[in-house]
């Protein structure tokens, strides 16, 4: 069981937005640490979405956006494209590992 | 540019230790600020974080592993090792060293560049 929980599943039609939640705890999210965001393609590694909420690295589309709620992060997914179906996952730090912690991971399904 | 590349075994028996080496380019692991941290998912399953060495050779572990894993950086080489000992089945999975995002200046760690991975299968 992860440590940040997200929904396994979401799903949209192209052209519309999702959102994929990641919910914490006083350990990580609660404690002032950021949430960063990654999306994992089919077959490949990891991908830098987002960092600390809401920043895109160099060459990350606008589409993509990240907001903060209490113990719990949101990734928000605009203008949906086929090239967009992928698993993404939230990761955090947290102080009783004293390291990273990631959470499950949500596999988002363009209809 | 920066890359890194893992390298290792793709079978290991039960009970054997693995060694696994990331080798990187276009950055130094003796520059303040710069991490190098390892990761697994098992077939599947979700990302695990497995540990991080720093530039001043701090060093974390993943409570769950960290009696068995040791994790070492050579600046000269441009790698860092990662060892498990006493594998399982279980830590059958993909293998990835990644880049820390030298510009986050947050609490914690955020991992900017990923190496393509390497698979590791354990088993008899």
């Amino acid at each position: 069981q992860s440590v940040l929980t997200q929904p396994p599943s979401v799903s949209g039609a192209p052209g519309q937005r999702v959102t994929i939640s990641c919910t914490g705890s006083s350990s990580n999210i609660g404690a002032g640490y950021d949430v960063h965001w990654y999306q994992q393609l089919p077959g490949t590694a990891p991908k830098l979405l987002l960092y600390a909420y809401t920043n895109r690295p160099s060459g990350v589309t606008d589409r993509f956006s990240g907001s903060k709620s209490g113990t719990s992060a949101s990734l928000a997914i605009t203008g949906l494209q086929a090239e967009d179906e992928a698993d993404y996952y939230c990761q955090s730090y947290d102080r009783r590992v004293s390291g990273s912690v990631f959470g499950g991971g949500t596999k988002l399904t363009v209809l | 540019q920066i890359t890194l590349k893992e390298s290792g075994p793709t079978l290991v028996k039960p009970t054997q230790t693995l060694t696994l080496t990331c080798t990187f380019s276009g950055f130094s692991l003796g520059t303040r600020g710069v991490g190098v941290g390892w990761f697994r998912q098992p077939p599947g399953k979700a990302l695990e974080w497995l540990a991080l060495v720093y530039w001043d050779d701090d060093k974390r572990y993943s409570p769950s592993l960290k009696t068995r894993l040791t994790i070492t950086k050579d600046t000269s080489r441009n790698q860092v090792v990662l060892s498990m000992t006493n594998v399982d089945p279980v830590d059958t999975a993909r293998y990835y060293c990644a880049h820390r995002h030298a510009g986050y200046s947050g609490a914690g760690d955020a991992f900017d560049i990923w190496g393509q991975g390497t698979t590791v299968t354990v088993s008899s």
